[in-house]
Protein backbone atom coordinates (compact mmCIF):
# COMPACT_ATOMS: atom_id res chain seq x y z
CA UNK A 1 0.00 0.00 0.00
CA UNK A 2 1.20 3.45 -0.46
CA UNK A 3 2.42 5.46 2.47
CA UNK A 4 1.88 9.06 3.03
CA UNK A 5 2.85 11.12 -0.40
CA UNK A 6 4.10 14.81 -0.73
CA UNK A 7 4.47 17.07 -3.30
CA UNK A 8 6.50 19.02 -4.42
CA UNK A 9 9.44 17.07 -3.10
CA UNK A 10 11.92 20.55 -2.68
CA UNK A 11 10.99 23.90 -3.98
CA UNK A 12 12.42 27.34 -3.47
CA UNK A 13 10.46 30.78 -2.91
CA UNK A 14 11.62 34.33 -2.43
CA UNK A 15 10.76 36.00 0.57
CA UNK A 16 6.81 37.96 0.45
CA UNK A 17 5.80 35.49 -2.16
CA UNK A 18 2.71 32.59 -1.28
CA UNK A 19 3.53 28.86 -1.31
CA UNK A 20 1.13 25.80 -1.56
CA UNK A 21 1.80 22.29 -0.16
CA UNK A 22 0.23 19.28 -0.60
CA UNK A 23 -0.26 15.99 1.09
CA UNK A 24 -2.15 12.55 0.27
CA UNK A 25 -2.99 10.22 3.08
CA UNK A 26 -2.63 7.11 3.32
CA UNK A 27 -5.91 4.85 2.09
CA UNK A 28 -8.82 4.85 4.76
CA UNK A 29 -7.03 7.24 7.01
CA UNK A 30 -8.88 10.65 7.32
CA UNK A 31 -6.98 12.98 9.84
CA UNK A 32 -4.16 15.17 8.33
CA UNK A 33 -1.41 16.60 10.36
CA UNK A 34 1.45 19.49 9.48
CA UNK A 35 4.89 19.53 11.61
CA UNK A 36 7.07 22.46 10.40
CA UNK A 37 10.81 21.05 11.23
CA UNK A 38 13.43 23.66 11.09
CA UNK A 39 17.23 22.32 10.31
CA UNK A 40 18.63 20.92 13.77
CA UNK A 41 15.20 21.07 15.35
CA UNK A 42 12.30 18.44 16.29
CA UNK A 43 9.42 18.89 14.61
CA UNK A 44 6.67 21.63 15.47
CA UNK A 45 3.07 21.04 15.00
CA UNK A 46 1.06 23.41 12.92
CA UNK A 47 -2.06 22.00 12.25
CA UNK A 48 -4.36 19.00 12.49
CA UNK A 49 -7.54 18.47 10.32
CA UNK A 50 -10.28 15.68 10.79
CA UNK A 51 -13.17 15.01 8.17
CA UNK A 52 -12.43 18.39 7.01
CA UNK A 53 -12.50 20.70 9.59
CA UNK A 54 -9.59 21.80 11.88
CA UNK A 55 -9.15 20.19 14.76
CA UNK A 56 -5.92 22.17 16.34
CA UNK A 57 -3.56 24.48 15.48
CA UNK A 58 -0.06 25.15 16.75
CA UNK A 59 1.28 28.49 17.98
CA UNK A 60 2.07 29.83 13.93
CA UNK A 61 0.81 32.93 12.86
CA UNK A 62 -2.18 33.44 10.69
CA UNK A 63 0.45 33.89 7.59
CA UNK A 64 0.12 29.84 8.22
CA UNK A 65 -3.56 28.03 6.87
CA UNK A 66 -4.16 24.50 5.78
CA UNK A 67 -7.87 22.46 4.40
CA UNK A 68 -8.76 19.38 3.83
CA UNK A 69 -10.53 18.18 1.24
CA UNK A 70 -13.70 15.77 0.43
CA UNK A 71 -11.27 12.80 -0.54
CA UNK A 72 -8.97 13.17 3.14
CA UNK A 73 -5.93 15.40 0.82
CA UNK A 74 -4.70 18.16 2.17
CA UNK A 75 -3.15 21.56 1.46
CA UNK A 76 -0.74 23.74 3.58
CA UNK A 77 -0.65 27.49 2.56
CA UNK A 78 2.03 30.10 3.45
CA UNK A 79 1.57 34.05 2.47
CA UNK A 80 4.28 36.46 3.07
CA UNK A 81 6.78 34.20 3.37
CA UNK A 82 9.75 35.00 5.55
CA UNK A 83 13.69 33.48 5.35
CA UNK A 84 13.02 31.64 9.19
CA UNK A 85 9.80 29.85 7.16
CA UNK A 86 12.68 27.49 5.45
CA UNK A 87 12.01 24.38 6.99
CA UNK A 88 10.98 20.39 5.52
CA UNK A 89 6.98 20.94 5.82
CA UNK A 90 5.99 17.27 7.35
CA UNK A 91 2.42 16.04 6.46
CA UNK A 92 1.65 13.10 8.77
CA UNK A 93 -2.02 10.92 8.19
CA UNK A 94 -3.64 8.78 10.72
CA UNK A 95 -7.33 7.18 10.98
CA UNK A 96 -8.50 9.47 13.02
CA UNK A 97 -7.61 12.13 15.89
CA UNK A 98 -7.31 10.11 19.34
CA UNK A 99 -4.23 9.42 21.00
CA UNK A 100 -4.20 5.98 19.87
CA UNK A 101 -4.62 6.32 16.93
CA UNK A 102 -0.59 6.21 15.08
CA UNK A 103 0.85 9.06 12.93
CA UNK A 104 2.45 7.87 9.45
CA UNK A 105 4.67 10.72 8.35
CA UNK A 106 5.94 11.23 4.36
CA UNK A 107 9.03 12.07 3.53
CA UNK A 108 8.41 16.37 3.49
CA UNK A 109 9.17 19.04 1.24
CA UNK A 110 12.42 21.20 1.57
CA UNK A 111 11.10 25.18 1.47
CA UNK A 112 14.10 26.84 0.94
CA UNK A 113 13.22 31.06 1.13
CA UNK A 114 15.71 33.05 -0.35
CA UNK B 1 2.66 22.96 28.38
CA UNK B 2 4.06 19.90 27.39
CA UNK B 3 7.47 19.60 26.62
CA UNK B 4 10.31 16.72 25.92
CA UNK B 5 14.26 17.01 26.54
CA UNK B 6 16.76 14.91 24.90
CA UNK B 7 20.69 14.10 25.37
CA UNK B 8 22.18 16.61 22.80
CA UNK B 9 24.55 14.93 19.76
CA UNK B 10 25.94 14.42 18.56
CA UNK B 11 26.85 10.88 19.27
CA UNK B 12 29.64 8.60 17.60
CA UNK B 13 29.99 4.98 18.71
CA UNK B 14 31.81 2.15 16.85
CA UNK B 15 29.80 -0.78 15.69
CA UNK B 16 28.78 -3.20 18.28
CA UNK B 17 28.95 -0.43 21.49
CA UNK B 18 26.05 0.22 23.72
CA UNK B 19 23.55 2.72 22.86
CA UNK B 20 21.73 4.93 25.22
CA UNK B 21 19.79 8.44 24.68
CA UNK B 22 18.26 10.40 27.37
CA UNK B 23 14.93 11.32 27.27
CA UNK B 24 12.42 13.08 29.89
CA UNK B 25 9.37 14.98 29.82
CA UNK B 26 6.60 17.41 30.92
CA UNK B 27 3.31 16.78 30.53
CA UNK B 28 0.20 17.05 31.99
CA UNK B 29 -1.63 13.77 33.27
CA UNK B 30 -0.33 10.34 31.62
CA UNK B 31 1.03 11.18 28.13
CA UNK B 32 2.19 8.39 25.39
CA UNK B 33 5.21 8.29 24.44
CA UNK B 34 7.28 7.35 21.63
CA UNK B 35 10.90 7.35 19.34
CA UNK B 36 10.50 8.09 15.77
CA UNK B 37 13.84 7.27 13.84
CA UNK B 38 15.14 10.14 10.72
CA UNK B 39 17.53 8.92 7.95
CA UNK B 40 19.12 11.16 6.07
CA UNK B 41 17.04 12.96 3.47
CA UNK B 42 13.70 11.17 4.91
CA UNK B 43 10.68 11.81 6.87
CA UNK B 44 9.99 10.24 10.25
CA UNK B 45 9.52 6.50 11.39
CA UNK B 46 7.86 5.34 14.47
CA UNK B 47 10.75 3.21 16.17
CA UNK B 48 8.69 2.44 19.30
CA UNK B 49 5.92 3.36 21.89
CA UNK B 50 4.82 3.28 25.34
CA UNK B 51 1.13 3.72 25.98
CA UNK B 52 1.22 4.05 29.91
CA UNK B 53 4.04 3.34 32.92
CA UNK B 54 6.04 0.33 33.21
CA UNK B 55 5.50 -0.17 29.41
CA UNK B 56 8.44 -1.53 27.86
CA UNK B 57 8.53 -0.82 23.86
CA UNK B 58 10.83 -2.20 21.59
CA UNK B 59 11.40 -2.65 17.73
CA UNK B 60 14.61 -4.27 15.69
CA UNK B 61 16.60 -4.76 18.88
CA UNK B 62 16.05 -0.59 20.49
CA UNK B 63 14.11 -0.18 23.70
CA UNK B 64 12.65 1.92 26.06
CA UNK B 65 10.54 1.75 29.34
CA UNK B 66 8.01 4.01 30.37
CA UNK B 67 9.50 5.45 33.99
CA UNK B 68 6.64 7.72 35.47
CA UNK B 69 8.42 8.49 38.59
CA UNK B 70 11.36 9.75 36.48
CA UNK B 71 9.34 11.00 33.79
CA UNK B 72 11.98 9.61 31.59
CA UNK B 73 11.80 6.85 28.40
CA UNK B 74 15.26 5.97 27.85
CA UNK B 75 15.91 4.71 24.10
CA UNK B 76 18.91 1.57 24.23
CA UNK B 77 20.29 -0.84 21.57
CA UNK B 78 22.52 -3.33 23.08
CA UNK B 79 25.15 -3.36 19.69
CA UNK B 80 24.49 -0.89 17.20
CA UNK B 81 25.38 -1.38 13.50
CA UNK B 82 26.07 0.76 11.20
CA UNK B 83 23.08 1.00 9.64
CA UNK B 84 21.28 2.49 12.58
CA UNK B 85 22.72 5.82 12.16
CA UNK B 86 19.98 8.80 11.45
CA UNK B 87 18.68 11.59 13.76
CA UNK B 88 16.32 9.92 16.94
CA UNK B 89 13.38 12.16 18.26
CA UNK B 90 11.69 11.14 21.67
CA UNK B 91 8.15 12.45 21.66
CA UNK B 92 4.77 12.41 23.50
CA UNK B 93 1.57 12.90 22.78
CA UNK B 94 -0.80 14.51 26.00
CA UNK B 95 -3.95 14.96 27.18
CA UNK B 96 -3.62 18.61 27.59
CA UNK B 97 -3.05 18.15 23.49
CA UNK B 98 -7.11 18.85 23.64
CA UNK B 99 -8.99 17.43 20.50
CA UNK B 100 -5.63 17.72 18.49
CA UNK B 101 -3.60 15.05 19.58
CA UNK B 102 -0.54 16.37 18.50
CA UNK B 103 3.09 15.09 18.57
CA UNK B 104 5.60 17.37 20.92
CA UNK B 105 8.99 16.57 19.96
CA UNK B 106 12.37 16.69 21.39
CA UNK B 107 15.21 18.50 19.89
CA UNK B 108 16.65 15.05 18.36
CA UNK B 109 20.05 13.46 18.78
CA UNK B 110 22.20 12.59 15.77
CA UNK B 111 24.04 9.23 15.84
CA UNK B 112 26.72 8.37 13.90
CA UNK B 113 27.76 4.42 13.95
CA UNK B 114 31.25 4.09 12.68
CA UNK B 115 32.71 0.72 11.18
Amino acid sequence: DAGVTQSPTHLIKTRGQQVTLRCSPISGHKSVSWYQQVLGQGPQFIFQYYEKEERGRGNFPDRFSARQFPNYSSELNVNALLLGDSALYLCASSLGPRGSHEQYFGPGTRLTVT
Amino acid sequence: GDSVTQMEGPVTLSEEAFLTINCTYTATGYPSLFWYVQYPGEGLQLLLKATKADDKGSNKGFEATYRKETTSFHLEKGSVQVSDSAVYFCALRSISSGSARQLTFGSGTQLTVLP
